[in-house]
């Protein structure tokens, strides 16, 4: 299958700040999307983004598929931010695989 | 328009029991996919269904079976139940067929098993 890391695992950020996750993965892929799991265990679809750029208020993604990566960009951190963030890849015929995640702590 | 809707919310069952989760997709979404999700093994891919017919499946014993209605409604059945199956049981669904496609996921259903 197709390997996902996410990197940094965890990250503590101070109300405001900016912040940049990344996924790379092991194959090419032709889904990618990114996602939020709050504390509750809800997760959210955040971006579908298998190539290109994509703003979404704060948050933007980037995928440079011919280089295996995504960036997962948050800026203007709110406390509401606090999660974790999964990226998910998938190709043709095959299953979605999905990374380990960032753990976000956004403090006031 | 109603989200993915995932029964029951949480589940108690003892070992060697059965159990089956139900969850009906977003209006107008023909793809069905489940996951299991553990601290131990993170988000793993169960089985996806489209249009009734199972198109792929991870890498889970027999125990973990899943089918689709005409209404694009999906169970999944765990038999005899071990302690290892405890865990956040996840739906989404999408539009079509899911190469192409964003996935909209329930709010799971958490099993414990004694």
């Amino acid at each position: 299958g197709i390997q996902v890391e996410q990197s940094p695992p965890d990250l503590i950020l101070q109300e405001g700040a900016n912040s940049t996750l990344r996924c790379n993965f092991s194959d090419s892929v032709n889904n990618l999307q990114w996602f939020h799991q709050n504390p509750w265990g809800q997760l959210i679809n955040l971006f579908y983004i298998p190539s290109g750029t994509k703003q979404n208020g704060r948050l933007s993604a980037t995928t440079v598929a011919t280089e295996r990566y995504s960036l997962l960009y948050i800026s203007s951190s709110q406390t509401t931010d606090s999660g974790v963030y999964f990226c998910a890849v998938k190709n043709t015929g095959n299953q979605f695989y999905f990374g380990t995640g960032t753990s976000l702590t956004v403090i006031p | 328009k109603a989200g993915v809707t995932q029964t029951p919310r949480y589940l108690i069952k003892t070992r060697g029991q059965q159990v089956t989760l139900s969850c009906s997709p977003i209006s107008g979404h023909r793809s069905v996919s489940w996951y299991q999700q553990t601290p131990g093994q993170g988000l793993q891919f169960l089985f996806e269904y489209f249009s009734e017919t199972q198109r792929n499946k991870g890498n889970f014993p027999g125990r973990f079976s899943g089918r689709q209605f005409s209404n694009s409604r999906s169970e999944m059945n765990v038999s005899t139940l071990e302690l290892g199956d405890s865990a956040l049981y996840l739906c989404a669904s999408s539009l079509g067929r899911s190469e192409n496609s964003p996935l909209h996921f329930g709010n799971g259903t958490r099993l414990t098993v004694t």
